[in-house]
């Protein structure tokens, strides 16, 4: 069954250090998306991503964040200078079309864990 | 704002029971709900969407309900087992996203 892969798993980095979180969602959606969920808190959506450009970003979402598609296959969503703040799972999903016709059901990767010292 | 309300507090109930989770939303017509359940650790999992025109719609031991004038929409488990315990989320479209609710922890003891 296609899965959406995220890499890595597990991260830690040093306060104001650069990080890339790297994603491949399935192959035939045209949708992509980035999440976070701090510890004990609720999913919370930080950007869309659809046709290469971003579709919708969320307050979060500042000028330390960026994401990118590279090679029509990687997502990743990059933090430029990390903050004690930006610990938590950061889940990529895609969704092969939005609910109109089908069922709006997002496929989420297993997440990647940032902590950040 | 657009606002999704899930009971916070954790649901406790005995295997065989029926389990029923609450999703209240604020501010909001949206034209489908969605829930999800997420385990420990792992990312959420897609299980129904509901219409705004769908009353009811089942899958399973699954049921869920959809009232756009109460802005509610019910969970149910039937017959539930201890494989159901997890947190279910509701997630709600808007613009180029989905908002999830904080999602009910539900334990179903054996």
């Amino acid at each position: 069954e296609p899965e959406v892969t995220q890499t890595p798993s597990h991260q830690v980095t040093q306060m104001g250090q650069e990080v890339i979180l790297r994603c491949v969602p399935i192959s035939n959606h045209l949708y992509f998306y980035w999440y976070r969920q701090i510890l004990g808190q609720k999913v919370e959506f930080l950007v869309s991503f659809y046709n290469n450009e971003i579709s919708e970003k969320s307050e979060i979402f500042d000028d330390q964040f960026s994401v990118e598609r590279p090679d029509g296959s990687n997502f990743t969503l990059k933090i430029r200078s990390t903050k004690l703040e930006d610990s938590a799972m950061y889940f990529c999903a895609s969704m092969e079309t939005t609910g109109g016709g089908g069922t709006g059901e997002l496929f989420f990767g297993e997440g990647s864990r940032l902590t950040v010292l | 704002s657009q606002k999704i309300e899930q009971n916070s507090e954790a649901l406790n109930i005995q295997e065989g029971k029926t389990a029923t989770l609450t999703c209240n939303y604020t501010n909001y017509s949206p034209a489908y709900l969605q829930w999800y359940r997420q385990d420990p650790g792992r990312g959420p999992v897609f299980l129904l969407l509901i219409r705004e025109n769908e009353k009811e719609k089942r899958k399973e031991r699954l049921k869920v309900t959809f009232d756009t004038t109460l802005k509610q929409s019910l969970f149910h488990i039937t017959a539930s087992q201890p494989a159901d315990s997890a947190t279910y989320l509701c997630a709600l479209p808007g613009g180029f996203k989905t908002i999830f609710g904080a999602g009910t922890r539900l334990f179903v003891k054996a």
